[in-house]
């Protein structure tokens, strides 16, 4: 069971607008939700967390926000550059890291 | 530079065949940890271990075996009970095994059964 979706497969913007990247969960017992990006024959890198206790957080040109009643995270990235374009796994644990369970991915491609 | 390492990226192997994935990270970190990516999947937990010379099953641990003999060492071994062993292989470290410490993710192997 997907307890962690991204309807998304891929995602395409221009660059300068915003990225909107979208991920929804089913186990409510998810209380910490983090967002990887994957290039291209590199493993995923930590992009930004939220706890389940935040509504929003901020980091630069990315922000994760997180609707607890609809089970739903989303991360913006504005102004989008062409260097954003890689997957963006969203993923969700209940506590510890084995139960870390992750979304498929969206492809973004941010075009110059 | 600290990191995690695999070898090799890419790994052929005949059906039968047993093959170990290599693991290493010079982080210090305690947690180690090993996925299986397939095309439309997440990652899925195939083992994992908090401490050395302790591993617990993921997932889908069948047809997979592992061994944490070092603190800096997580080897993965796809045997030939694992049905359907293409896939890209990720291994990740954290400090600890909570749900907030940072996995860090090594860059993957791509096996292919022949």
């Amino acid at each position: 069971d997907q307890q962690v979706k991204q309807n998304s497969p891929s995602l395409s913007v221009q660059e300068g607008r915003i990225s909107i990247l979208n991920c929804d969960y089913t186990n409510s017992m998810f209380d910490y939700f983090l967002w990887y990006k994957k290039y291209p024959a590199e493993g995923p890198t930590f992009l930004i967390s939220i706890s389940s206790i935040k509504d929003k957080n901020e980091d630069g040109r990315f922000t994760v926000f997180l609707n607890k009643s609809a089970k739903h995270l989303s991360l913006h990235i504005v102004p989008s550059q062409p260097g954003d374009s890689a997957v963006y796994f969203c993923a969700a644990s209940a506590g510890n890291n084995n139960d870390m369970r992750f979304g498929a991915g969206t492809r973004l491609t941010v075009k110059p | 530079d600290g990191g995690i390492t695999q070898s090799p990226k890419y790994l052929f192997r005949k059906e039968g065949q047993n093959v170990t994935l290599s693991c290493e990270q010079n982080l210090n970190h305690d947690a180690m940890y090993w996925y299986r990516q397939d095309p439309g999947q997440g990652l899925r937990l195939i083992y994992y271990s908090q401490i050395v010379n302790d591993f617990q099953k993921g997932d889908i641990a069948e047809g997979y075996s592992v061994s944490r003999e070092k603190k800096e060492s997580f080897p993965l071994t796809v045997t030939s009970a694992q049905k359907n062993p293409t896939a890209f292989y990720l291994c990740a470290s954290s400090i600890g095994g909570g749900g907030t410490d940072t996995q860090y993710f090594g860059p993957g192997t791509r096996l292919t059964v022949l």
